[in-house]
């Protein structure tokens, strides 16, 4: 089976902290890919990275950075000096050979001012 | 370029009433799909349009929900009856042949089911 697990439901912080954002998933496929979408009050999903299972290397863009680790089957996400406009409710999600996306159940992250 | 546009933004209907969304994706994207977000939850794929064919309907509850793409470009998805578990809200989405991988959503239609 295959499945997302986001095991924070709710995260709060005061802005400038760093806060990360766990994912861990399952899959029997070897080639699959790793999603984190961002979706804010507004309701659309905002893509914010995308990762193919034989690319471990982790990757920073700006202030978020990703950890992929696949000997744990986690796909980490860190917000670095977090600011408001990050509030909002973040998914992993995982797309097998199927091509089917499924969705972690998501956590919300308040940065509070 | 325009995002995916999705109409109505908010729907309230009684339960055993019957309701319609549309979907207009991104010029150019070939793939169009329906998600279903219950509150609380991640977001589900009910359907997967490749141009004007059906590639997964797997998860659709097909004896209450139907959807179309006659012409390959927009899409309806319709709910007859509707039932009190179908309050969610209905995400659109769509990608492009070169680069499948990456979905743009709509701000989908929230659905109330009285």
């Amino acid at each position: 089976a295959q499945k997302v697990t986001q095991a924070q439901t709710e995260i709060s912080v005061v802005e400038k902290e760093d806060v990360t954002l766990d994912c861990v998933y399952e899959t029997r496929d070897t080639t699959y890919y790793l999603f984190w979408y961002k979706q804010p009050p507004s309701g659309e999903l905002v893509f914010l990275i995308r990762r193919n299972s034989f690319d471990e290397q982790n990757e920073i863009s700006g202030r978020y950075s990703w950890n992929f680790q696949k000997s744990t089957s986690s796909f980490n996400f860190t917000i670095t000096a977090s600011q408001v406009v990050d509030s909002a409710v973040y998914f992993c999600a995982l797309r097998s050979n199927t091509g089917k996306l499924i969705f972690g159940q998501g956590t919300t992250l308040q940065v509070k001012p | 370029e325009a995002g995916v546009a999705q109409s109505p933004r908010y729907k309230i209907i009684e339960k055993r009433q019957s309701v319609a969304f549309w979907c207009n994706p991104i010029s150019g994207h070939a793939t169009l799909y329906w998600y279903q977000q219950i509150l609380g939850q991640g977001p589900k794929l009910l359907i997967q349009f490749q141009n004007n064919g059906v590639v997964d309907d797997s998860q659709l509850p097909k004896d209450r929900f139907s959807a179309e793409r006659l012409k390959g470009v927009d899409s309806t998805l319709k709910i007859q009856p509707a039932k009190l578990e179908d309050s969610a809200v209905y995400l659109c989405a769509s990608s492009h042949r070169a680069d499948n991988e990456k979905l743009f959503f709509g701000s989908g239609t929230q659905l109330s089911v009285l």
